[in-house]
């Protein structure tokens, strides 16, 4: 079973609105951390925004934020104000457990933001 | 600087070959992976090191051999190359901190195999 779910192949939006890209998961740990990465078309991860299983407050880091449902195991990214430099691929990701050193991705958001 | 570094950016090869991708961080982590991205640009972990000791290796081919010189670098020997291990392979390294670890990337060597 899939253990982080993106259900949006492709997203499209218009500079300057804002967008929700969708992230599921399962586990059965209490204790787990909630991952996004941008892939640019150069190549390269780059990590936006971090939350903890046990953070009561949804993360923000500048535009991005994490609207973090935990009774629905959902971790969805939302950007505001789109820029033409957001379009990318995005990948949510999970880490299970505290001991556990391992990231397991999403299969990823290709967003598209239309001048 | 560089944090996670990876030469080579780009490699293609013949089936059969013996190829190595190296990678170094100069963030001082104590761990560091390889991943696979495919075609399908599936991001999937391959193995992980603390320290210089395995601590993950997930079910790849033992014709991948990852070596850790010192905690720094992290190399990825293949052998006898096939067709199928065409990829992006991306180095990273985690520090965990206050039970956040985000992990930093490098920048991908796109392998291909012919």
């Amino acid at each position: 079973a899939q253990k982080i779910t993106q259900t949006q192949p492709g997203m499209f939006v218009q500079e300057k609105e804002a967008v929700t890209l969708d992230c599921t998961y399962d586990t059965s740990d209490q204790s787990y951390g909630l991952f996004w990465y941008k892939q640019p078309s150069s190549g390269e991860m780059i990590f936006l925004i971090y939350q903890g299983s046990y953070d009561e407050q949804n993360a923000t880091e500048g535009r991005y934020s994490l609207n973090f449902q935990k009774a629905r195991k959902s971790a969805n990214l939302v950007i505001s104000a789109s820029q033409l430099g957001d379009s990318a691929m995005y990948f949510c990701a999970m880490r299970e457990g505290l001991l556990s050193e391992k990231l397991v991705f999403g299969k990823g958001t290709k967003l598209t933001v239309n001048p | 600087d560089t944090a996670v570094s990876q030469t080579p950016k780009y490699l293609v090869t013949q089936m059969g070959n013996d190829k190595s991708i190296k990678c170094e961080q100069n963030l001082g982590h104590d761990t560091m992976y390889w991943y696979k991205q495919d075609s399908k640009k599936f991001l999937k972990i391959m193995f992980s090191y603390n320290n210089k000791e395995l601590i993950i290796n997930e079910t790849v081919p033992n014709r991948f051999s990852p070596k850790s010189p010192d905690k720094a670098h992290l190399n990825l020997h293949i052998n006898s190359l096939e067709l199928g291990d065409s990829a992006v392979y991306f180095c990273a390294s985690s520090q965990e901190r206050e039970l956040v670890y985000e992990q930093y990337f490098g920048p991908g060597t796109r392998l291909t195999v012919t």
